[in-house]
């Protein structure tokens, strides 16, 4: 079964800490995009990666293909950059749609 | 620009009750569309995907079913509720599978 896994679950850290949230996934990808969604509310695409490196503001986006891993990076992390951080896969073969990882739990205190 | 409304946000339903979600895109046409469930504690799961209208396809068998009747318009249904379909849904639209893609705001349904 292809699966996404997410690390970690749970992740608190301390205002202006930098952030590395990882995310694997089991066979070949079209595409892998990072989501945001915060409490009650919609969910929002930072990213969307098929190789490389992007980057938006603080945060950092890196996939390698070859390992099937990509990490989002949060520099000089902020209160309002606490949410769920959620990785999300297009699979190169299989059925339509995206595939999720269950996310991380984000909490930067102040 | 495009955009896409998902509505309502937050919904809480009697068990046996029928359900009505309803997705719509601007700015687009021909879009992929998609309807996602995140039950409690668990990831975001496809549910139903469609390529055109009236042509839906279905991930997981459940107590749901979708329609397209119109280009730009993903309906989520249910005829009677039950417990087990309390969650986040949440609808999604792509220009093709392997682009980005843009999600509604959700809609966090109750059973009660």
């Amino acid at each position: 079964k292809n699966e996404v896994e997410q690390s970690p679950q749970n992740l608190t850290a301390q205002e202006g800490e930098f952030i590395t949230i990882n995310c694997s996934y089991s066979v070949g990808i079209s595409a892998l995009h990072w989501l945001q969604q915060h409490p009650g509310g919609g969910i929002v695409s930072l990213f969307m990666l098929s190789s490389g490196k992007k980057k938006h503001g603080r945060l950092i986006a890196t996939i390698n293909i070859q390992e099937k891993h990509s990490s989002l990076h949060i520099t000089a992390s902020h209160p309002r950059d606490s949410a769920v951080y959620i990785c999300a896969v297009t699979w190169t073969r299989g059925a339509d749609g995206l595939t999720f990882g269950k996310g991380t739990h984000l909490i930067i205190q102040p | 620009s495009q955009t896409i409304h998902q509505w309502p946000a937050t919904l809480v339903q009697p068990v046996g009750s029928p359900l009505s979600l309803e997705c719509t895109v601007e700015g687009t046409s021909n879009p992929n569309l998609y309807w996602y469930r995140q039950a409690a504690g668990r990831g975001l799961q496809l549910l139903f995907y469609s390529v055109g209208i009236g042509q839906i396809s279905s991930e997981v068998p459940q107590n749901l079913s979708a329609s397209r009747p119109q280009d730009r318009q993903f309906i989520l249904s249910s005829k009677k509720l039950l417990l087990s379909d309390s969650g986040f849904y949440l609808c999604a639209w792509s220009v093709q599978p392997n682009t980005e893609a843009f999600f509604g705001q959700g809609t966090r349904l109750t059973v009660v």
